[in-house]
């Protein structure tokens, strides 16, 4: 089966640039989406088909796919960004949904 | 307003049986595949299963690890759709979210219910 990898956690200081990556067997070939879950709060949508910014998302967010690894983006960093990051595919070949493991994003 | 709101958490007993319900409201309720997704306390999302749109027939499917013990169906008059849990065990304690799939296929889940509680014990 189909599985999403992403690192535990990661650090950025205030005003630098976060990376997240989801690792996935030929995942650039997929459809990734990404969401922010706040503590004690339901997930929301911060990035769809790779690379769109649904509406009000800030621009600060962004991002990419190729090959086994797509990858969040979130530039100029602020205490309101700590939260956790999930990566979602779709799986054709069992017509079922896939998560990443999570990301834990802390602000320094 | 586009709004999910998920009820029916609590309480039960291993063996047990739950029925979620997450009243959906502000868009056409049949366009939209429709899924659940759980997060047990500590840990990440997990998909539970989803039920396609009218063009599909709203078929279902299900994560292996609730198949044949969940069911997904729809009320089509009253916008609602539910979860119907049996064979409950502990491990299937966790926050249980209904989540509004964009159109269907690969798509993201751009709205989230708020979430309702589901604790498996005795």
């Amino acid at each position: 089966s189909y599985v999403l990898t992403q690192p535990p956690s990661v650090s950025v200081a205030p005003g630098k640039t976060a990376s997240i990556t989801c690792e996935g067997n030929t995942i650039g070939g997929k459809s990734v989406h990404w969401y922010q879950q706040k503590a004690g709060q339901a997930p929301v949508l911060v990035i769809y088909y790779d690379t769109e910014r649904p509406s009000g998302i800030p621009e600060r967010f962004s991002g990419s796919s190729f090959g086994n690894t797509a990858t969040l983006t979130i530039s100029r960093v602020g205490a309101e960004d700590e939260a956790d990051y999930y990566c979602h595919v779709w799986d054709s070949s069992s017509d079922h949904r896939l998560f990443g493991g999570g990301t834990k994003l802390t602000v320094l | 307003e586009v709004q999910l709101v998920e009820s029916g958490g609590g309480l039960v007993q291993p063996g047990g049986s739950l029925r979620l319900s997450c009243a959906a409201s502000g868009f056409i309720f049949s366009d939209h595949y429709m899924a659940w997704v759980r997060q047990a306390p500590g840990k990440g999302l997990e998909w539970v299963g989803h039920t396609r749109n009218k063009a599909h027939s709203h078929s279902t499917d299900y994560a292996a690890s609730v198949k044949d013990r969940f069911t997904i169906s729809r009320d089509l008059s009253n916008n609602f759709l539910y979860l119907q849990m049996g064979d409950l065990k502990p491990e299937d304690t966790a926050v249980y979210y209904c989540a509004r799939v964009e159109s269907g296929g690969d798509d993201a889940f751009d709205v989230w219910g708020q979430g309702t509680m589901v604790t498996v014990s005795s």
